[in-house]
């Protein structure tokens, strides 16, 4: 199994450019999410999903978009870069939605994202 | 709004040494308590998931203990070496709503 694989690793992005990062996992978990790292800050969570199908906002989901159409993959989009969004993203999963926050993740390598 | 707390923020010890370190949570609608490991350029690696007052997890030399009535948890690194050197986060849960609170984790190097 690869576990959770994220791409791209860095990417440099202007100021209102769009883009995906990718998050795929082959354990077949149900519950997906991302989150973002800060210096000084926690790790925060942007959006999950409990299922195909099924996606729900975290805590900073302001400028980001996500959909769930399979199982195996959770892409986040950026839809206008903005300098705020710098910052390293992290994707993770769980084996069941269903037992809530008692789920051990498991984290993919993390995006580096610099908002020029 | 619901805050997790680590103590210390970095921590220097030589080899062999044993340390400890901890995490604070509000001790209301407590549902698990989560640690990880994080070595730098890798990414978050569970360690344990707490559930219980009173919980004692270990594995190999790292154990954790558990006191939600009051709303901490402790992580020990029994003889510590090198490769234990990361940063140790931890994670609560409250009320099954699946969206974890991190704290900002403890730095540890371990000195040969």
């Amino acid at each position: 199994n690869a576990g959770v694989t994220q791409t791209p690793k860095f990417q440099v992005l202007k100021t209102g450019q769009s883009m995906t990062l990718q998050c795929a996992q082959d354990m077949n978990h149900e519950y997906m999410s991302w989150y973002r790292q800060d210096p000084g800050m926690g790790l925060r969570l942007i959006h999950y999903s409990v299922g195909a199908g099924i996606t729900d906002q975290g805590e900073v989901p302001n400028g980001y978009n996500v959909s769930r159409s399979t199982t195996e993959d959770f892409p986040l989009r950026l839809l206008s870069a903005a300098p705020s969004q710098t910052s390293v993203y992290f994707c993770a999963s769980s084996p069941r939605a269903g037992t809530g926050g008692r789920e051990t993740q498991y984290f993919g390598p993390g995006t580096r994202l610099l908002v020029l | 709004i619901l805050n997790v707390e680590q103590s210390p923020q970095s921590l220097h010890v030589q080899e062999g040494d044993s340390t400890n370190f901890t995490c604070s949570f509000p001790s209301s609608n407590f549902y698990a308590l989560h640690w990880y490991r994080w070595e730098t350029a890798k990414s978050p690696e569970a360690l344990f998931v707490m559930t219980l007052n009173g919980d004692e997890k270990k594995k190999g030399r790292i154990s954790a203990t558990l006191n939600t009535k009051e709303g901490y948890s402790y992580l020990y690194i029994k003889g510590s070496q090198p490769e234990d050197s990361a940063t140790y986060l931890c994670a609560f849960n409250a009320g099954n709503n699946r969206k974890l609170i991190w704290g900002l984790g403890t730095s540890l190097a371990v000195n040969p």
